[in-house]
């Protein structure tokens, strides 16, 4: 079992519609919880971070956490074409004795004009 | 405010050769990862350097090391490459070891011919 996974899409929404990004992890323990944006041949950008179960938004964006189900997942409202990218969950573990980041592989987000 | 820099931008290097890669953190920042993304995979951390030590590292055999300048620039280093090597090498900087927000670079693409 992967950590942390992803479908890795692509997931293809219109303008406009809202585009739902999900990730699941497999350290019960982990505390720390990431959304970073990849454009093509670019390096990963940081979106949003949760720590907490439930909601936390931030413009367009919103990242919701739970912990029981170990799911956390990305909602973006009104996509855009420019929100086109790759879409990364990264995870801080428990143990490991510091801050390691594990990543998943990310989803492809395709937004249509 | 300069972000991450890393340099070379581009590298090209045949089997067996050596490699050092060079990464300057944000200001202010004093913490350095190194991490290594496969085309269509997420990045995979290698290690992670503050106060001139390797503080953490991800499951990389030992040709891949490093090191840490008291300016708190980093380099990696690879020897003896394999094919298996060719991957964009991104390195990210926090302000503090234990900061779990981190910043990453434009990475340097490695190909191993």
């Amino acid at each position: 079992q992967k950590e942390v996974e992803q479908n890795s899409g692509p997931l293809s929404v219109p303008e406009g519609a809202i585009a739902s990004l999900n990730c699941t992890y497999s350290d019960r323990g982990s505390q720390s919880f990431f959304w970073y944006r990849q454009y093509s041949g670019k390096s990963p950008e940081l979106i949003m971070f949760i720590y907490s179960n439930g909601d936390k938004e931030d413009g367009r964006f919103t990242a919701q956490l739970n912990k029981a189900s170990q799911y956390v997942s990305l909602l973006i409202r009104d996509s855009q074409p420019s929100d086109s990218a790759t879409y990364l969950c990264a995870v801080i573990g428990s143990g490991t004795g510091g801050f390691k980041t594990i990543f998943g592989a990310g989803t492809r987000l395709f937004v249509k004009a | 405010d300069a972000g991450v820099t890393q340099s070379p931008t581009h590298l090209i290097k045949t089997r067996g050769q050596q490699v050092t890669l060079r990464c300057s953190p944000k200001s202010g920042h004093d913490t350095v990862s190194w991490y290594q993304q496969a085309l269509g995979q997420g990045p995979q951390f290698i290690f992670q350097y503050y106060e001139e030590e390797e503080r953490q590292r991800g499951n990389f055999p030992d040709r891949f090391s490093g090191h840490q300048f008291p300016n708190y620039s980093s380099e990696l280093n690879v020897n003896a490459l394999l094919l298996g090597d060719s991957a964009l090498y991104l390195c990210a900087s926090r302000s503090r070891e234990w900061e779990e927000t981190q910043y990453f670079g434009p990475g340097t693409r490695l190909l191993v011919l």
